[in-house]
């Protein structure tokens, strides 16, 4: 079955750029979330891109999709205290039912 | 409208008794989920309802029972639970469950079994 596999803890300061990464291991693969998840709270979809696609950007977010190494990557200009929580990749595939596999998220730490 | 909505938001409960967990979505979506997750990890699929049927139990005991009364609701029944049950219950929903669907999550309830 699919992998999916994030780095567990990221920390930046405030006004940064933070990048969190994830890789899975179907190359079939068609459909990449990034959810965001704040204390006590349940999972906010921020934004999804295609497998069809290298590249999407959404005002301070943009992924960017490596589908010959299988690498998603979340970039989050700009980043504020608000933008701390838990980042959750989760990699789908079409046909059959839609179960998403999701990484174990990476908890993104904002300092002033 | 994206919103999924959950009641209640806290639950406490002994061993011997039984609760029901509630689900909402109005956005005509065909598929509801209930995860369980644990703090620090990601979600746990627990069931699939697609078109009012139950399609997937991902091996749940059987203290944990989910019915689906309409397209717009989905429950949850608990009883005789135990203490590692205690979680975070997300419920999410999708237009449908054909593969390429995106889920929105409710804010979840939190459970704590004593």
């Amino acid at each position: 079955g699919e992998d999916v596999e994030q780095s567990l803890f990221l920390s930046v300061r405030e006004g940064d750029s933070s990048v969190i990464n994830c890789t899975y291991t179907d190359s079939s693969s068609t459909y990449l979330y990034w959810y965001k998840q704040e204390p006590g709270a349940g999972l906010q979809l921020l934004t999804y891109i295609f497998s069809n696609m290298d590249m999407k950007q959404d005002q301070r977010l943009t992924v960017l999709l490596n589908k010959k190494d299988k690498h998603l990557s979340l970039r989050i200009a700009d980043t504020q205290t608000g933008d701390s929580a838990i980042y959750f990749c989760a990699v789908g595939t079409s046909g059959g039912s839609y179960i998403p596999t999701f990484g174990r998220g990476t908890s993104l730490i904002v300092h002033p | 409208d994206t919103e999924v909505t959950q009641t209640p938001k806290h639950l406490v409960m002994g061993m011997t008794n039984k609760k029901s967990l509630k689900c909402e979505q109005h956005m005509g979506h065909r598929a509801m989920y209930w995860y369980k997750q644990k703090a620090k990890k990601p979600p746990e699929l627990m069931f699939v309802y697609s078109y009012e049927k139950l399609s997937i139990n991902e091996s749940v005991p059987s203290r944990f029972s989910p019915e689906c009364p309409n397209s717009s609701l989905l429950n949850l029944h608990l009883h005789a639970l135990q203490p590692e049950d205690s979680a975070l219950y997300l419920c999410a929903s999708s237009q449908g469950s054909g593969g390429g669907e995106t889920q929105y999550f409710g804010p979840g309830t939190r459970l704590l079994v004593l």
